[in-house]
């Protein structure tokens, strides 16, 4: 059984560049969270995906957004990138049943903004 | 006030020494608690899930709940060089159509051999 993957692993992008993540999840699993980690904190929850509708978000700006698609694959988008963005990006991906209840973590794509 | 507060660490221990990571939280909603475990540079790592008060076993870890107080902790016995990670306690955070995690900052618990 195929874990979260997540691409690329590391990714460098100046300030007001925009940028796409992806991941894709573990099988079987039809949720997609994304969360943000700065350097020595906690995840942070950005938003989630379900039924290719995004059905919750954090305190994220509208420049931060994202897609789901019918395998479940999901993309997270960042647009006018600032310094602050740089950190761990993270998806989690959850089994049917309650949304999002169990979450099973990719291992991240570290974004760089210069 | 964050939601959830953890010591960062980082906490250094001798090999086969019984670790202790704790985790406060302020809202009273939450019911569901579970223990991460992020090596470096990688993603964070179920290790256990529990609900409400009381004691779960797996293996050298235990998780224990209590409600009363707000208060989580992850014990591991016989601590080994490997567990050297971050361990982040999280919450499940309840919202109109799903669920997402509230972390905990997590501590770095470094085992010497």
């Amino acid at each position: 059984e195929t874990g979260v993957t997540q691409s690329p692993t590391h990714l460098i992008k100046t300030r007001g560049q925009q940028v796409t993540l992806r991941c894709s999840s573990q099988s079987g699993h039809n949720t997609v969270s994304w969360y943000q980690q700065a350097l020595g904190q906690g995840p942070q929850f950005i938003f989630q995906y379900y039924r290719e509708e995004e059905n919750g978000r954090g305190n994220f700006p509208p420049r931060f957004s994202g897609l789901q698609f019918p395998n479940y694959s999901s993309e997270l988008n960042v647009n006018a990138l600032e310094l602050d963005d740089s950190a761990l990006y993270l998806c989690a991906s959850s089994p049917p049943g309650l949304v999002g209840d169990t979450q099973y973590f990719g291992p991240g794509t570290r974004l760089t903004v210069l | 006030q964050k939601e959830v507060e953890q010591d960062p660490g980082p906490l250094s221990v001798p090999e086969g020494a019984i670790v202790s990571l704790n985790c406060t939280y302020s809202n009273s909603a939450f019911q569901y608690f579970m223990w991460y475990r992020q090596y470096s540079r990688k993603g964070p790592e179920l290790l256990m899930y529990t609900y409400s008060s009381g004691n779960k076993e797996d293996g050298r870890f235990t998780a224990q709940v209590d409600k009363s107080s707000k208060y989580i902790s992850l014990f591991i016995r016989d601590s080994q060089p490997s567990d050297s990670a971050t361990y982040l306690c999280a919450m499940r955070a309840e919202f109109h159509k799903g669920n997402k995690l509230v972390f905990g900052a997590g501590t770095i618990l470094r085992v010497k051999s």
